[in-house]
């Protein structure tokens, strides 16, 4: 298997709800993101991780709650959402090395959450 | 400050034609890479073209070239020959050297191809 996979494809939950989406890369990479995408909006860079490290956490609320047991998984644990949290959250890796440098990142399919 | 501006919230182009989605950025710092992305109805963000701070010349990748203007700072895409596949939000992105690995992107511009 190969990119960058991630499921569930597609979420419903209720906000007292407890849920995980997980991430997979199978490139080979050092780098992992969450990033949130609503509608109108520029992508939300919520945590990234860096060699498991987590590097950057974009001021994201609590109830969102990220785990990078090793540089190949990424998960992000959801509870007690807001309706307003319904949104497409989309996973990337890539490789960091020279700053500046060309490495892109690769993004997985996403996951459709809609929180009622 | 928006890093990056897209203001071209929906564009048009018929079949075969070439059309150009704009993006201005905005840094201070002289190292810094340029991305487009094509993210289909199916949600999943697809890398199409780089450029570098660095570069002499404007990148291209088949049918997707970037005009790369430094001094204007605006790093537009130009698709020529325009598929129905084509159809789809464009994004363009940018990450600083300064700040490694975060990169910024713009609110996109949805491309409609019409046959």
């Amino acid at each position: 298997e190969t990119g960058v996979t991630q499921t569930p494809r597609h979420l419903v939950m209720g906000m007292t709800n407890k849920k995980s989406l997980k991430c997979e890369q199978h490139l080979g990479h050092n780098a992992m993101y969450w990033y949130k995408q609503s509608a109108k909006k520029p992508l939300e860079l919520m945590f990234v991780y860096n060699f498991k490290e987590q590097t950057e956490n974009n001021s994201v609320p609590s109830r969102f709650s990220p785990e990078c047991p090793n540089s190949s998984h990424l998960f992000l644990h959801l509870h007690t959402l807001q309706p307003e949290d319904s949104a497409l959250y989309l996973c990337a890796s890539s490789q960091v090395g020279q700053r500046g440098g060309r490495e892109t990142q690769y993004f997985g399919p996403g996951t459709r959450l809609l929180v009622l | 400050a928006q890093k990056i501006t897209q203001t071209q919230p929906g564009m048009f182009v018929q079949e075969k034609e070439a059309v150009t989605l704009d993006c201005t950025y905005d840094t201070s710092d002289p190292s810094y890479g340029l991305f487009w992305y094509k993210q289909p109805s199916s949600g999943e963000m697809i890398f199409l073209i780089y450029q570098g701070s660095y570069d002499q010349q404007n990148a291209t990748e088949g049918r997707y070239s970037l005009n790369f203007q430094k001094a204007r700072k605006s790093a537009n895409l130009v698709i020529s020959a325009s598929q129905l596949g084509d159809s789809a939000m464009y994004f363009c992105a940018m990450r600083e050297a300064v700040t490694g690995n975060q990169f910024y992107f713009g609110t996109g511009t949805s491309l409609t191809v019409i046959p």
